[in-house]
């Protein structure tokens, strides 16, 4: 079965930038997607189709997808980006979530 | 704009069946392709499965066995049925909206409910 990666916890200080990946096999031949999701919430869609952002999301999330890795992008990170992030990818009609990463903003 | 509510029992014992109902506002459900995604406490999201109005549907092969997705246009809900629960099958359901098709985004989700499974 398919499988993406991520790492399980990111730091970034306030202001800076914050990287997340996700990896999995060719992963960049198929579209990725991110998903935010603050304690106690649920999931909000933040990227989609690798790169395009849905209306609401701040312009500093971006996203890029090439090879094996897909990478989640916050510019300027703010206090209220701290979440959990998760990439998604479709495989076979079948919705693979990775298993998360812990973004916390020092 | 969309809206999904998850409404079931909160408590299921172990060897029974867990059902919720997920229901749809803002939006016709016969659509979009509708989802049930689950969250064990403190872990990350799993898929569980997906349908379409047709009858189209597909599960997570983990649990293909025991479970079944249907839809009813006639009252724009959908359900999740999962046959002889344990444990491990605690978690928040989510239902969501899968938006664009068959490898669409997921756009929209509910609010989630904690489903406990418990004697």
């Amino acid at each position: 079965s398919y499988e993406l990666t991520q790492p399980p916890s990111v730091s970034v200080s306030p202001g800076q930038t914050a990287s997340i990946t996700c990896s999995g096999d060719k992963l960049g031949g198929k579209s990725a997607y991110w998903y935010q999701q603050r304690a106690g919430q649920s999931p909000v869609l933040a990227i989609y189709q690798d790169n395009k952002r849905p209306s609401g999301i701040p312009e500093r999330f971006s996203g890029s997808n090439s090879g094996n890795t897909a990478t989640l992008t916050i510019s300027g990170t703010q206090a209220m980006d701290e979440a959990d992030y998760y990439c998604q990818a479709w495989d076979n009609s079948l919705v693979v979530f990775g298993g998360g990463t812990k973004l916390t903003v020092l | 704009q969309v809206q999904l509510q998850e409404s079931g029992p909160g408590l299921v014992k172990p060897a029974e069946t867990l059902s919720l109902t997920c229901t749809v506002s803002g939006v016709s459900i016969s659509s979009y392709y509708w989802s049930w995604i689950r969250q064990p406490p403190g872990k990350g999201l799993e898929w569980v499965g997906y349908s379409y109005y047709r009858g189209s549907t597909n599960y997570n092969p983990s649990l293909q066995s025991r479970v079944a997705i249907s839809i009813d246009t006639s009252k724009n809900q959908y359900s999740l049925k999962l046959t002889s629960v344990i444990a491990a099958d605690t978690a928040i359901y989510y239902c969501a909206r899968v938006y664009g098709g068959i490898s669409g985004r997921i756009d929209s989700w509910g609010q989630g409910t904690l489903v406990t499974v418990s004697s």
